[in-house]
């Protein structure tokens, strides 16, 4: 019964790359949460999506960066262009609806050169 | 909105006290609280979750509180083990996004 998956476990990216964070949730849960984790910092909602559809995207930053949970395949966090200040944890959660505890994956530890 | 807040920031005790963890939140419209362990390095391990309609969730030598009119939470972990030693996260829930205070670093020493 394997917990979230997100992959890779370390991403390094130059300046002006593109960075592209995969997460497969639980089996049977449909709702996927991005979280950002920046340093010194607490734990920030990024975006919450269901099966093909993003929900709210309300603490994504408008530019550069998007997701998407397709109907087969794991979800995609996507930062076009990194800069320093993307540096951080991503996290990953899932849980089978809205209401229930979400379950944590173990982050993209993301770093720009 | 929502800010959540966890007192103290860090702590240190010898193996086999009792300890309180303190987490305020601003906004007493919650659907649930959470209570989450972070490793270094690691993701999150769920805990606990109380709903908004309970006052106590009890897991093993764990016990979370949660008096909403007030905006307070407390993680009761007792006969503390140096396995203990991790960041604990407060996490409320307004809707569907989880709202996370700083976390407690806990240190127990043998």
């Amino acid at each position: 019964n394997a917990g979230v998956m997100q992959n890779p476990r370390h991403l390094v990216r130059r300046r002006g790359q593109e960075a592209r964070l995969r997460c497969s949730p639980m089996k049977g849960h449909s709702h996927v949460y991005w979280y950002r984790q920046l340093p010194e910092e607490g734990l920030k909602f990024m975006v919450y999506l269901q099966k093909e559809n993003i929900i709210d995207e309300s603490g994504m930053p408008k530019e550069r960066f998007s997701a998407e949970f397709p109907k087969e395949g794991p979800s995609i966090l996507r930062i076009q262009q990194v800069v320093r200040g993307d540096s951080a944890a991503y996290f990953c959660a899932s849980s089978p609806d809205r209401d229930q505890p979400q379950h944590f994956g173990d982050g993209t530890r993301l770093s720009i050169l | 909105k929502q800010e959540v807040t966890q007192i103290p920031a860090a702590l240190s005790v010898p193996e086999g006290e009792n300890l309180v963890l303190n987490c305020s939140f601003t906004d007493s419209a919650i659907y649930n609280l959470q209570w989450f362990r972070q490793d270094p390095g690691k993701g999150l391990t769920s805990l606990l979750l109380i709903q908004s309609s309970q006052r106590e969730q009890t897991s093993g030598r764990l016990n979370a509180s949660l008096d909403k009119s007030s905006g307070r939470s407390t993680l009761y972990i007792a006969a503390s083990q140096p396995g203990d030693s991790a960041t604990y996260l407060c996490a409320v829930n307004s809707g569907y996004a989880l709202n996370f205070g700083k976390g407690t670093s806990l240190l127990v020493t043998p």
